[in-house]
Formats: C-alpha cells, structure tokens, sequence
C-alpha cells in the first residue's frame, strides 16, 4: 500500500524566505500526487497536484512542486512567504489498483511564517 | 455551487449517545470518503464508497458506520460515542480520471465532535 512522509512537523520562515515543505512517497510507479492546505477551522483545499503531465507543477498563490521519480519526492516550494501562508500543509498520494480512489494522507506540515 | 456540505458543523455528545453526520455533495461525484483528523496524524480514511450503495472500510472503521442511500449523500453513524472519537471529521468526494487513477478530492468544511 501507498504512503506519504512528510519530513518536519513545523517548518518557521521569515517573511520573504524561501520556502520548502518536504513530501516523499513510497510506491515504484507514479501515482497522482497532490498538496493540499488547510487554514484554520476550515476543509482541505487543494493547492496542486501532479497527474504525469509535467514534472514541475505550478499551483494557486504562487506555490509550485517538482516531481522527482529518482527520489520518490514531490516538495512544494514558494519563492517568498507571505504571512498569509501560514497554515497547515498536507501531501496526499493516489493509491493503485483496486485502492486507486482512496487517497492516502501524509501527517502535515504546519507552516509558521515570522515577520 | 455549494461544493460539499457537511451538518452539523459542532456536536457535543455524551459517552453513550449516538449520533449521524451528514454529507452532501452537487458535484455528482462517484465517490465519496469520511476521514478524521487528529493533532498529528494527518487525516486518516474511516470508510468510503464508489457509488450508490456501496460502502467500504477505511484505516480506522471501528465504531463508526456508514450508508450511501443516494449518490449524493454519504451518512457516517457513530452508534455508541466514546471520548476516543473526539476529533474533527472531514467529508470529501472525488471523481475518476478515466486512466485507472483517482483525481483530487473535494472536502467539506468539517464537522468537530466532541464526546465527554
């Protein structure tokens, strides 16, 4: 069965930093691959997701992931933060075969973004 | 367009009692998911279905039930609640892409129970 780590529970940047949330996958052939964010009190809501069409995937509010075959990783990168990206951050995976319409979480990243 | 709509939005509940959430998506999704979210542990799959009248269990299916009458609703039961089911309950639904994979799923705003 598939499965998501996300490397770092909370990830603190300055405004204006870089920033890098890291997500790696378990399964040999490419499943479908999304970031989801979450802010508070509030549903999932998708930031992007990669389907085989392109390796570099650009998402909503400036946020983009690179999909890396040879390193099973999928991390979402943002040039700049903003303070409005605080949130929680979730990688998600496509299952296979008769599991294929369940996706399968990683724990989450909490986004902290300083001033 | 109203997306996925999940009642009640806040429940407390009393070890014992039992309880129905509620989901409702227009989107004519086929399938359609019940996760819980916990400090820590992502969102982990309760059980979900591929179409009208079929369910299946997820990760974590103990102590919860599940129906799926009509297309668009999907209901979640907890029978006998216990504090272990407090928690954050999202409902999602997702459509198939057409080459033997799952596209993204579309979440509802969440329901938080609380049982004391």
């Amino acid at each position: 069965a598939q499965s998501v780590t996300q490397l770092g529970s909370h990830v603190s940047v300055s405004e204006g930093a870089l920033v890098l949330l890291r997500c790696n996958y378990s399964s040999s052939v490419p499943p479908y691959l999304f970031w989801y964010v979450q802010y508070p009190n509030q549903g999932l809501q998708l930031l992007l997701k990669y389907t085989s069409a392109a390796t570099l995937v650009k998402g909503i509010n400036g946020f983009e992931a690179e999909f890396k075959k040879s390193e099973t990783s999928f991390h979402l990168t943002k040039p700049s933060a903003h303070m409005s990206d605080a949130a929680e951050y979730f990688c998600a995976v496509s299952d296979h075969g008769d599991s294929s319409y369940k996706l399968i979480f990683g724990s989450g990243t909490r986004l902290l973004v300083r001033p | 367009n109203a997306g996925v709509t999940q009642t009640p939005k806040f429940r407390v509940l009393k070890t014992g009692q039992s309880m129905t959430l509620l989901c409702a998506q227009d989107m004519n999704h086929e399938y359609m998911y019940w996760y819980r979210q916990d400090p820590g542990m992502g969102l982990r799959l309760i059980h979900y279905s591929v179409g009208e009248g079929t369910t299946a269990k997820g990760e974590v299916p103990d102590g919860y039930n599940v129906s799926r009458l009509k297309k668009q609703n999907f209901l979640l039961g907890l029978e006998s609640a216990a504090p272990s089911q407090t928690s954050v309950y999202f409902c999602a639904s997702s459509y198939w892409a057409g080459d033997g994979m799952n596209t993204e799923a579309f979440f509802g705003q969440g329901t938080r129970l609380t049982v004391v």
